[in-house]
């Protein structure tokens, strides 16, 4: 079945590491995204790309990088920037028809 | 600027109640599209529907139903004769570009047996 994979599931940073969360789709899609979920907030959005090679800061860039070396896949690296990192992260996916996102199941990171 | 505004934190009501849930955005471009999705305990958004502005004709697919009203700008989903499946977080969306989505802060719907 096609569909966006997340991986780990689970994620615990120890102070001052950088962690890297996967998101792999097989959708062919051409547009990745990497959104943030706060408690009691909205999607926010950290990074996005259009095109393999190419990528552009979202909304709450500062603390995270990206890479879109193949087209399906969009890692993310949370650096030790990042102060807060402790999130739902949600990885999505959308065709070049613009139709709509897919998402996948998400990666909760947690600081130790 | 966009905006999405779900002033509804959490919404508690028993099964077979019907239950709607409000979302208010503000953008100044003309053409634009709107979303609901569904956010269930495993985590991953479910799209439920999508709207363009220049479309207002209301929708119904079983037991949901939309409201779009440019004039109030809003786009309310209506849930009739809820079910304890239905208990979820729900995200309305706005975007004009595909580029950026901009995200209400959802809905916590509890249906009660």
């Amino acid at each position: 079945d096609g569909g966006i994979t997340q991986s780990p599931k689970y994620l615990f940073r120890k102070e001052g590491q950088n962690v890297t969360l996967s998101c792999e789709q097989n959708l062919n899609h051409d547009a990745m995204y990497w959104y943030r979920q706060d408690p009691g907030q909205g999607l926010r959005l950290i990074y996005y790309s259009q095109i393999v090679n190419d990528f552009q800061k979202g909304d709450i860039a500062e603390g995270y990088s990206v890479s879109r070396e193949k087209k399906e896949s969009f890692p993310l690296t949370v650096t030790s920037a990042q102060k807060n990192p402790t999130a739902f992260y949600l990885c999505a996916s959308m065709s070049g028809r613009n139709e709509k996102l897919f998402f996948g199941s998400g990666t909760q990171l947690s600081v130790l | 600027a966009q905006k999405v505004t779900q002033a509804q934190t959490e919404i508690s009501v028993v099964e077979k109640e019907d239950v709607t849930l409000d979302c208010v955005y503000e953008t100044r471009d003309t053409t634009y599209y709107l979303f609901w999705y569904k956010q269930p305990p495993s985590g991953e958004l479910v799209f439920l529907i999508r709207r363009n502005s220049f479309d207002e004709q209301n929708e119904i697919s079983g037991r949901y139903s939309w409201n779009f009203q440019k004039s109030t700008s809003s786009f309310n989903f209506t849930i009739t004769a809820s079910q304890v499946v239905d208990s979820a977080v729900y995200f309305c969306a706005l975007t004009y570009n595909f580029n950026k989505f901009y995200f209400g802060s959802g809905t916590k719907l509890n249906v009660k047996p």
